[in-house]
């Protein structure tokens, strides 16, 4: 079964860090981008970024809300992918999604894990 | 950065009902248009890729359709397990979704 589930999140306060994380089954993680999309509560999708695969050099790119403050990686050797996110603020709380991509849609989605940032 | 406009913000129909949603780009996209299903509780679930194509096991009752900066997405004939928000998304540069259209079922 092809599957993705986030792990990592939490209650921070303003200005804290976290790492979440993101394991993949099922398919060939390393052919695919990968995506993190967050949901604030009660709002709409918002694209955070994303890292190419391999093919692609690994590039990763950024909505501007977070450019400087969160960073994507991968460990393809553990099917897996992780959003390092530092000087968070009260806007970043949200539930925090990745996706699989294949570089035009999301085709596969895990169910989230929730960030939540306040003193 | 591209916006995306969804119209309307939410809508209510009927069971049978005809139904759709209209998708506008700020600037031409092409056809680089994805629609997404969203219920209560639950992760999107990607509908209608590259604006008109079906992924397995999306039923023939969801179409896309259009190009450049407008596009729409239609239910054929509305079931009961359609209610649910519905979120356009341009892949022409990254990514940015729509704001939703939450439909409800009279």
């Amino acid at each position: 079964e092809v599957q993705l589930v986030e792990s990592g999140g939490g209650l921070v306060q303003p200005g804290g860090s976290l790492r979440l994380s993101c394991a993949a089954s099922g398919f060939t993680f390393s052919d695919h981008y990968v995506e993190w999309v967050r949901q604030a509560p009660g709002k709409g999708l918002e694209w955070v970024g994303r890292t190419r695969n391999k093919a692609h050099s690994y590039m990763t790119e950024y909505a501007a809300s977070v450019k400087g403050r969160f960073t994507i990686s991968r460990d393809d050797s553990k099917n897996s992918l992780f959003l390092q996110t530092d000087s968070l603020k009260i806007e970043d709380t949200a539930v925090y999604y990745c996706a699989r991509g294949g570089g035009w849609y999301m085709d596969v989605w895990g169910k989230g894990t929730t960030v939540t940032v306040s003193s | 950065d591209i916006q995306m406009t969804q119209s309307p913000s939410s809508l209510s129909a009927s069971v049978g009902d005809r139904v759709t949603i209209t998708c506008r780009a700020s600037q031409s996209i092409l056809s680089f248009l994805n629609w997404y299903q969203q219920k209560p509780g639950k992760a999107p679930r990607l509908l209608i890729y590259t604006t008109s194509n079906l992924p397995s096991g999306v039923p023939p009752r969801f179409s896309g359709s259009g190009s450049g900066t407008e596009f729409t997405l239609t239910i054929g004939s509305l079931q009961p397990e359609d209610s649910a928000t519905y979120f356009c998304q341009q892949s022409f540069v990254l990514h940015s979704f729509g704001q939703g259209t939450q439909l409800e079922i009279k």
